[in-house]
């Protein structure tokens, strides 16, 4: 069971803006940054924010990470084929001094 | 560019040992930590163990605390992962990561991932 808790599944339209949350406590998501990795199937994750609202160079601004309290959330606008993938979020807990995940969250474009 | 690929996965008996090697390669290795994550068939994501850019510092999840090492050579850009008395449990896809910065802290995240090393241990 994962420390930080995603919904299993997301679906949007193409065009359409979903949004893919992340709930932590106090000594995750509530003390510290927040970051947002993709996974294509097959393939290695990669980086798509981080601390909590910074896009690495690349990514395109359609994609927005947000924090408030203990949660945290990503939003996709403009949603593409392209974006069906696993997202996890992850953050440092202050109790286990180390990186936790969410469970991740697959997203279908129908 | 960054570049990481992962070698040292395979088939292990349950009790056996392994060695997985991440060669990096595109950024000055000794200057940023490393890390290994590693993702159970159809799971998620489980960070497993880090080092800082010298390698002075390790830090272990509680799951291989005492089983895994983490060590790297800044002379050959390498990172590796020694993993004794295996499990079932530790049955994954093994990640080298990129880390942030020189030092491996709560403000720490990982940039540039490898491919990944499948490991099984089964009988």
């Amino acid at each position: 069971q994962s420390v930080l808790t995603q919904p299993p599944s997301a679906s949007g339209t193409p065009g359409q803006r979903v949004t893919i949350s992340c709930s932590g406590s106090s000594s995750s998501i509530g003390n510290n940054y927040v970051y947002w990795y993709q996974q294509l199937p097959g393939t290695a994750p990669k980086l798509l924010i981080y601390r909590n609202n910074q896009r690495p160079s690349g990514v395109p601004d359609r994609l927005s990470g947000s924090k408030s309290g203990t949660s945290a959330s990503l939003a996709i606008s403009g949603l593409r084929s392209e974006d069906e993938a696993a997202y996890y979020c992850a953050a440092w807990d202050d109790s286990l001094s180390g990186p936790v995940f969410g469970g991740g969250t697959k997203l279908t474009v129908l | 560019e960054e570049q990481l690929v992962e070698s040292g996965g395979g088939l292990v008996q349950p009790g056996g040992s392994l060695r997985l090697s991440c060669a990096a390669s595109g950024f000055t290795f000794s200057s940023y930590a490393m890390t290994w994550v590693r993702q159970a068939p159809g799971k998620g994501l489980e960070w497993v163990s880090a080092t800082s850019g010298s390698g002075g510092s390790t830090y272990y999840a509680d799951s291989v605390k005492g089983r895994f090492t983490i060590s790297r050579d800044n002379s050959k850009n390498t990172l590796y992962l020694q993993m004794n008395s295996l499990r079932a449990e530790d049955t994954a896809v093994y990640y080298c990561a990129k880390g942030s910065s020189y030092h491996y802290d709560s403000i720490a995240y990982f940039d540039y991932w490898g491919q990944g090393t499948l490991v099984t241990v089964s009988s």
